[in-house]
């Protein structure tokens, strides 16, 4: 299957400072991407869908100038959490869309990214 | 809007027996089904889909689903389970959000415990 890959895996930070996350489709091109947040024994939770060369859709409740989302290439797509708080902590995951030829489309997702803000 | 039900919060089988992990869904028009399955601190790992064709859906490690019209549901099974089955389960239906796009919506997620 198509492969997704997040970087990095796991981060700790300072409260105040800001994270970075990448998300790459390492064997397919993907127009759009997915970003998910997980709370311990949740389910995900869909924030944004971001789009190669256009502004991202946000999720309601989700704050774009928080969460912001370049989408550069069609194999790269960034979540920057800025001015990290604890509260931000979390494990979130990107997910990306791959045309199956004939079979419709699957997302396959990233293996996550563990937040820790201090 | 649509939605997807797993009612089970956690379901417990012995090795070597069948498993199903239950899944209904409500979407507007045709649905396009999945599961994913997913281990601790990891992302999520594509099982199988269900988009058109043949009820019973063969997927990854031996799993598979069955899609049921009637009752809306699409619950997973396997015909004899492991230890390694052991994991987070999760359904998703795609559904229209708009603007010409689509989006996955997520059951809550059943813990699978397969005892040795």
């Amino acid at each position: 299957g198509a492969v997704v890959s997040q970087h990095p895996s796991w981060v700790i930070c300072k409260s105040g400072t800001s994270v970075k996350i990448e998300c790459r489709s390492l064997d397919f091109q993907a127009t759009t991407m997915f970003w998910y947040r997980q709370f311990p024994k949740q389910s995900l939770m869909l924030m944004a869908t971001s789009n190669e060369g256009s502004k991202a859709t946000y999720e309601q409740g989700v704050e774009k100038d928080k969460f912001l989302i370049n989408h550069a290439s069609l194999t790269l797509s960034t979540l920057t959490v800025t001015s990290a708080h604890p509260e931000d902590s979390s494990f979130y995951i990107c997910s990306a869309r791959h045309r199956d030829r004939g079979r419709g489309e699957t997302q396959y997702f990233g293996p996550g990214t563990r937040l820790l803000v201090l | 809007a649509q939605s997807v039900a797993q009612p089970e919060d956690q379901v417990n089988v012995a090795e070597g027996n069948p498993l199903t992990v239950k899944c209904t869904y409500s979407v507007s028009g045709n649905p396009y089904l999945f599961w994913y399955v997913q281990y601790p601190n990891r992302g999520l790992q594509f099982l199988l889909k269900y988009i058109t064709g043949d009820n019973l859906v063969k997927g990854s490690y031996g799993f598979e689903a069955e899609f049921n019209k009637s009752q809306t549901s699409f619950h997973l099974k396997k015909p004899s389970a492991l230890v390694s089955d052991s994991a987070l389960y999760f359904c998703a239906v795609r559904g229209y959000s708009g603007a010409g796009s689509y989006q996955l919506t997520f059951g809550k997620g059943t813990k699978l415990s397969v005892i040795p």
